[in-house]
């Protein structure tokens, strides 16, 4: 079974652009989460779809959306992006959101210029 | 509250046995996970446990879990070079989200 996949691997932006990041999660689940990753912070939740519902948002600003398809692909979204925004975008996808099997994907890296 | 601290750095020898402890503060807290990050990769899910547990054993890696201290702990037996990696302690508590430790970056040396 294919793991989950995560497009693109890398880019870079500028200040002020906007940018969407993508999530194929393992075939079957139903269940996307969103993390942040940054050495200054760590890794922090962002938000989790669930059968193309937000179930649960992290605290981040408005500037962070997402959105999942019925196929269960998700598509995570940065507007107006800033340099603190740099970081390791990763997703997890599980079969019904119960996180005790949690699976990640090789993660973005997003490089704001 | 949401805190899981880890210590930041460990060295230890090849074939010596790693100990990886970490502290979390919401009893609450359903379960508990040990993942591994390898450079440029995403996170590898290593093992887990239910809050209810003391001990999960699983190959060379063997947690434990004291409730009382909020303290768990992941030993990897017979450490090897495939071993060195950042790993992340988490916890969860309403299934949907995990909160992560700052990550335990364990170098082995020969």
């Amino acid at each position: 079974k294919a793991g989950v996949t995560q497009t693109p691997r890398y880019l870079i932006k500028t200040r002020g652009q906007q940018v969407t990041l993508s999530c194929s999660p393992i075939s079957g689940h139903r269940s996307v989460s969103w993390y942040q990753q940054t050495p200054g912070q760590g890794l922090q939740f962002l938000f989790e779809y669930f059968s193309e519902t937000q179930r649960n948002k992290g605290n981040f600003p408005g500037r962070f959306s997402g959105r999942q398809f019925s196929n269960s692909r998700s598509e995570m979204n940065v507007s107006t992006l800033e340099l603190g925004d740099s970081a390791l975008y990763l997703c997890a996808s599980s079969a019904d959101g119960s996180s005790y099997e949690q699976y990640f994907g090789p993660g973005t890296r997003l490089t704001v210029t | 509250g949401e805190d899981v601290e880890q210590s930041l750095f460990l060295s230890v020898r090849e074939g010596d046995s790693s100990v990886i402890n970490c502290t979390y503060t919401d009893s609450s807290s359903t379960y508990l996970y040990w993942y591994k990050q390898e450079p440029g990769a995403g996170l590898q899910l290593l093992t887990y446990i239910f809050s209810n547990m003391d001990m999960k054993q699983d190959q060379r890696l063997t947690v434990l879990l004291n409730k009382k201290d909020k303290h768990l702990s992941l030993r990897i037996a017979d450490t090897q070079t495939g071993d060195s990696a950042i790993y992340f302690c988490a916890e969860s508590f309403n299934d949907y989200k995990l909160s992560f430790g700052a990550g335990t970056t364990v170098t082995v040396r020969a």
